[in-house]
């Protein structure tokens, strides 16, 4: 069955960039959506945003300014770039794959069915 | 601030039924049959419970249950175990612009 793994720095420093790589194995990357979550110590989940194999993405508006997400098909691999990190994005990070429902004529994307086992980032100097 | 509100804790007995409620809005919860619902223990990722407001992805007991009714989404859970102390989060599709809204999460303990 398709298993997801993020991986990347935990320790991140203050307005630098976070970036997290998601690798896609039991199951080819294409046809679905992959998103990114986290969750801050203590705390509820935030999506922060996903995007189709084709490259086709959406962000959340409250992270949208300091958030690219981006596909390698090739490496059956997505990534997360946060940019001007500060405290405030100290949290676990998951990676997840997108569900689906159909309502002629439009797909809702809005449900996780996939998820990594979340890898924790720490802001700090 | 969550954009969908959760009790922050509900507890029940075992062999008990116990429902978390997840109120949103006409933009959220009341305009689409688009509810999902995740279990998530402690230091693990979440797992999808529920989705499409009532139906189960396999492999899921069907101890577990949703529905819905104007801006508000339930989760219920019968013939509770000690295994089902977790917390839990709903989720919902949105017709703003962050596309995905959760709750803030309820922490369910059997006591």
């Amino acid at each position: 069955q398709v298993q997801l793994q993020e991986s990347g720095p935990g320790l991140v420093k203050p307005s630098e960039t976070l970036s997290l790589t998601c690798t896609v194995s039991g199951g080819s990357i294409t046809s679905y959506y992959w998103s990114w979550i986290r969750q801050p110590p203590g705390k509820g989940l935030e999506w922060i945003g996903y995007i189709f194999y084709s490259g086709s993405t959406n962000y959340n508006p409250s992270l949208k300014s300091r958030v690219t997400i981006s596909v390698d098909t090739s490496k059956n691999q997505f990534s997360l770039k946060l940019t001007s990190v500060t405290a405030a994005d100290t949290a676990v990070y998951y990676c997840a794959r997108c569900g689906y429902s159909y309502n002629y004529p439009s797909y809702y994307y809005y449900y996780m069915d996939v998820w990594g086992r979340g890898t924790t980032v720490t802001v700090s100097s | 601030q969550s954009a969908l509100t959760q009790p922050a804790s509900v507890s029940g007995s075992p062999g008990q039924s116990i429902t978390i409620s997840c109120t949103g809005t006409s933009s959220d919860v009341g305009a689409y049959n688009y509810v999902s619902w995740y279990q998530q223990h402690p230091g693990k990722a979440p797992k999808l419970m529920i989705c499409d407001v009532s139906n189960r992805p396999s492999g899921v007991s069907n101890r577990f249950s949703g529905s819905k009714s104007g801006n508000t989404a339930s989760l219920t859970i019968s013939g509770l175990q000690a295994e089902d102390e977790a917390d839990y989060y709903c989720s919902s599709y949105t017709s703003s612009s962050t596309l995905v809204v959760f709750g803030g999460g309820t922490k369910l303990t059997v006591l």
